[in-house]
């Protein structure tokens, strides 16, 4: 089946720093997402994806499926950011289902 | 939010006795799905349902049951539940966009301690 990698693992930012995430899939793909985790275990759509690129705020997100991988862009990050950051797809050979990838896992400090 | 509750939200019990746990949706979405979350590993999919009576299995089916009887409803059984059980459990929908599944939306999650 499809493999959903995720980097960097982990980062540590000061509060008002810009990061980039990246996620690399296997197959190709015909339905990406991004998932913000926050500290109480709440999964919070962040953006459909599966081209392209869109702006939501602070956020931004990339995803060029001709060479299937995806970018979260984090400008001037905020205390609140913090948390776990997941893309999932959905291959184009098994649609049905939705893999995650093992996640990004954020720290803004002040 | 897209109407997803999760039953019970939290749950402890001991090892070799069932349980199961119920996902609740008020919107009519066609697709349901159950996953589980563990330190290390992410979301992985259990089961998911793409229809009542249609469903089908995930990534780490084994040691789990589901049934879908109606469309609200979607229930994920642990005939005998063992520690290895557990964990976080999420329930998700998606709407078809044509023919295909599309975006989901999570419920609040199930906490699951099997002693």
């Amino acid at each position: 089946g499809i493999q959903v990698e995720q980097s960097p693992p982990d980062l540590i930012l000061q509060e008002g720093a810009n990061s980039t995430l990246r996620c690399n899939f296997s197959d190709s793909v015909n339905n990406l997402q991004w998932f913000h985790q926050n500290p109480w275990g709440q999964l919070i759509n962040l953006f459909y994806i599966p081209s392209g690129t869109k702006q939501n705020g602070r956020l931004s997100a990339t995803t060029v499926a001709t060479e299937r991988y995806s970018l979260l862009y984090i400008s001037s990050s905020q205390t609140t950011d913090s948390g776990v950051y997941f893309c999932a797809v959905r291959s184009t050979t098994s649609y049905d289902k939705v893999i995650f990838g093992p996640g990004t896992s954020l720290s803004v400090i002040p | 939010d897209a109407g997803i509750t999760q039953s019970p939200r939290h749950k402890v019990t001991e090892t070799g006795t069932p349980v199961t746990l119920r996902c609740h949706q008020t919107e009519n979405h066609r697709y349901m799905y159950w996953y589980r979350q563990d330190p290390g590993h992410g979301l992985r999919l259990i089961h998911y349902s793409y229809g009542v009576k249609d469903t089908d299995k995930g990534e780490v089916s084994d040691g789990y049951s589901v049934s879908r009887s109606k469309t609200e409803d979607f229930l994920l059984t642990l005939e005998s539940a063992t520690s290895s059980q557990t964990s976080v459990y999420f329930c998700a929908i998606s709407e078809p966009s044509g023919t295909l599944p599309y975006e989901q939306y999570f419920g609040p999650g199930t906490r699951l301690t099997v002693t």
